[in-house]
């Protein structure tokens, strides 16, 4: 059975840079016709797609944060990552990790989440 | 691009039906077989319960259907029970530079 799970610190100090790492396991990361994605939450509101990333690199971010986000894969570790520079508190989320379907941008896997609050 | 619009709330007693829709434009749901319906319960990670606009993945009650007219998509849950009470998201591919295009969220209530 897939598993993704989120790690990273959970306070990062406004104008730093966010980073989080998503460990696949049950699975291989390079399997093909399917992505890996970030997707955040701020509490008690709605969902937001961030980006998604293929194991051979390529990337689509949102129109939106594209300027802030750096995503990467790392296939030996059969993990991939987020970065999100210049943070706010409005960038204070659960930032969840997940799987696409084959050749569909649906989520059939999800990571259980992780929160990060933006302060000082 | 905006979120696509979904009503706040819906609710229904136990055994009827309810019906949620997702109102987004002709560059998104009008364009794109790719609408999906994910179901999230407090605390929890999103679950999806609808793919390419009707399609169910393993293990999703066949309750749940989904169907598409034009800008505005559609899940129906049938046979309404407690455990279905839970926030409803729609999301929409809207093209190659924005995959996932989500909706504002409906807070199903089982009365």
């Amino acid at each position: 059975q897939l598993q993704l799970q989120e790690s990273g610190p959970g306070l990062v100090k406004p104008s730093e840079t966010l980073s989080l790492t998503c460990t696949v396991s049950g699975g291989s990361i390079t399997g093909s016709s399917y992505y890996w994605g970030w997707i955040r939450q701020p509490p008690g509101k709605g969902l937001e797609w961030i980006g998604n990333i293929y194991y051979s690199g390529s990337t689509y971010y949102n129109p939106s944060l594209q300027s802030r986000v750096t995503m990467s894969v790392d296939t030996s570790k059969n993990q991939f990552s987020l970065k999100l520079s210049s943070v706010t508190a409005a960038d204070t989320a659960v930032y969840f990790c997940a799987k696409t379907l084959v050749s569909s941008p649906s989520f059939d896997y999800w990571g259980q989440g992780t929160l990060v609050t933006v302060s000082s | 691009q905006s979120a696509l619009t979904q009503p706040p709330s819906a609710s229904g007693s136990p055994g009827q039906s309810v019906t949620i829709s997702c109102t987004g434009t002709s560059s998104d749901v009008g364009s794109y077989n790719f609408v999906s319906w994910y179901q999230q319960h407090p605390g929890k990670a999103p679950k999806l319960m609808i793919y390419e606009v009707s399609k169910r993945p393993s293990g999703v009650p066949d309750r749940f259907s989904g169907s598409k007219s034009g800008n505005t998509a559609s899940l129906t849950v049938s046979g309404l029970q407690a455990e279905d009470e839970a926030d409803y998201y729609c999301s929409s591919y809207a093209g190659s530079n924005n995959l996932g295009l989500f909706g504002t969220g409906t807070k199903v209530t089982v009365l």
